[in-house]
């Protein structure tokens, strides 16, 4: 599975939306990217995914690149239980293992 | 509420003890998966099983061993603890299925080796 390289923290302000970026420049066609975030030691969660296109759901954004080696997450009206660390993860269908690396934290500021 | 039970929630042990982990998987869902994470540290891979059988093996030591049980439930063996072995202990779940596969977390389990 391609690894993914992240920043190690943003800041973002209160009811901005805050744009976390994540590079996978060695993804392959049939890896998927996921996004989990993890508040303060409590069990990673899961944001979305996708594959080529662009997808949207409540939580959150992903933006595909067309070359598909980087996307980005937005979250579009960042509030303070946003702030956690956010993972990017690409990861195979049939991949064994979700590879968490070490994820951008997120702090949103008053 | 995950859906994912993981017991017990803390846990306090001394060194060269055993303990176990115990982990019961969404409604469902087929695999299951163990994570560690120690301080300030990412989440580290250490098995996965799916419907009762071994799938892949991460960074897990021979000291720790896991197994999934016919009724799906998980639960993961530690031991002759040393006092690094204190962590989180993160299970998730899924249901495995061709395209995406979206895992579920447990709350943890936090372990300390005194």
């Amino acid at each position: 599975d391609a690894k993914t390289t992240q920043p190690p923290s943003m800041d973002c302000a209160e009811g901005r939306a805050a744009n976390l970026p994540c590079n996978h420049s060695t993804i392959s066609g049939n890896e998927y990217v996921y996004w989990y975030r993890q508040i303060h030691s409590q069990g990673p969660q899961y944001i979305i995914h996708g594959l080529k296109n662009n997808e949207t759901n409540e939580m959150a954004s992903l933006i595909i690149t067309e070359d598909r080696k980087s996307s980005t997450l937005i979250l579009p009206h960042a509030t303070l239980r946003d702030t956690a660390v956010y993972y990017c993860i690409v990861r195979s269908h049939t991949g064994n293992q979700f590879y968490f690396g070490t994820g951008t934290s997120l702090t949103v500021i008053p | 509420d995950s859906g994912v039970t993981q017991t017990p929630k803390h846990l306090i042990t001394a060194t060269g003890q055993r303990v176990t982990l115990r982990c019961s998987p969404r409604s469902g869902d087929l695999s299951v998966y163990w994570y560690q994470q120690s301080l300030d540290q990412g989440l580290q891979f250490l098995i996965q099983y799916y419907n009762g059988e071994e799938r892949a093996k991460g960074n897990i030591l021979e000291r720790f061993s896991a197994q999934q049980f016919p009724d799906l439930h998980s639960e993961l063996n530690l031991s002759s603890l040393e006092l690094g072995d204190s962590a989180l202990y993160f299970c998730a779940s899924s249901v495995e299925h061709s395209g995406a596969n979206v895992l579920t977390f447990g709350a943890g389990s936090r372990l300390t080796v005194l």
